[in-house]
């Protein structure tokens, strides 16, 4: 299957802080994804992505489709205890299926 | 608001059992999906399912068999079960062959 490299694998931060987080992939995708999972439920998709340099916002969180389309970076502004998860990518070459980042997880100390 | 339902919440099997994970959704959604989530790793696509009467194999299928009995239900079945296979189940849907955007808490399985 896809690889795909997320960094960084885990953040300790401070309530107020801004997280920058990002993905890549060794091939190109057509579509980005992003998901923050809280402990003992399903992933929750916060933002989608669909072309190359675009950039979408979800509130506080930013996230933009690399120029290169083997990358993506999501942002936090203004971080607060409910932003603690884990934050996957997801993207989709070609087809149907998407492939899932090992996750980085977030911790935001008050 | 249901949204996606899965069941059981947890289950425990002896290797070689066998079991079906139950999988609803109430929003009339198209596309529905299985994946796993093991530590350390991304989720990972089983099978998934473009409408009612169609399924295709995903990433890991093995081991593994689904039905998609009408447009709001899709189930996963174990034949036999391994201790490979111990791991969190996910279903998800979407409204057209698109990303899975509504997940289901899961299905924590454990095999003995």
């Amino acid at each position: 299957g896809q690889q795909l490299n997320q960094s960084p694998q885990s953040m300790f931060i401070q309530e107020g802080e801004d997280v920058s987080m990002n993905c890549t992939s060794s091939s190109i995708f057509n579509t980005w994804l992003w998901y923050k999972q809280d402990p003992g439920e399903g992933p929750v998709l916060l933002i989608a992505l669909y072309k190359a340099g675009e950039l979408t916002s979800n509130g506080r969180l930013t996230a933009q489709f690399g120029i290169t389309r083997k990358d993506s970076f999501l942002n936090i502004s203004a971080s607060i205890p409910s932003d603690v998860g884990i934050y996957f990518c997801a993207g989709r070459p070609t087809g149907n299926q998407f492939y899932f980042g090992t996750g980085t997880s977030l911790t935001v100390i008050p | 608001n249901a949204g996606v339902t899965q069941t059981p919440k947890f289950q425990v099997l002896k290797t070689g059992q066998s079991m079906t994970l139950q999988c609803a959704q109430d929003m009339n959604h198209n596309s529905m999906y299985w994946y796993r989530q093991d530590p350390g790793m991304g989720l990972r696509l089983i099978y998934y399912s473009a409408s009612e009467g169609t399924t295709d194999k995903g990433e890991v299928p093995n081991g593994y068999n689904v039905s998609r009995l009408n447009k709001r239900e899709f189930s996963l079945r174990l034949e036999s079960a391994a201790p490979s296979q111990t791991s969190v189940y996910f279903c998800a849907s979407n409204t057209i062959r698109q990303e899975p955007a509504f997940f289901g808490q899961g299905t924590r399985l454990t095999v003995v």
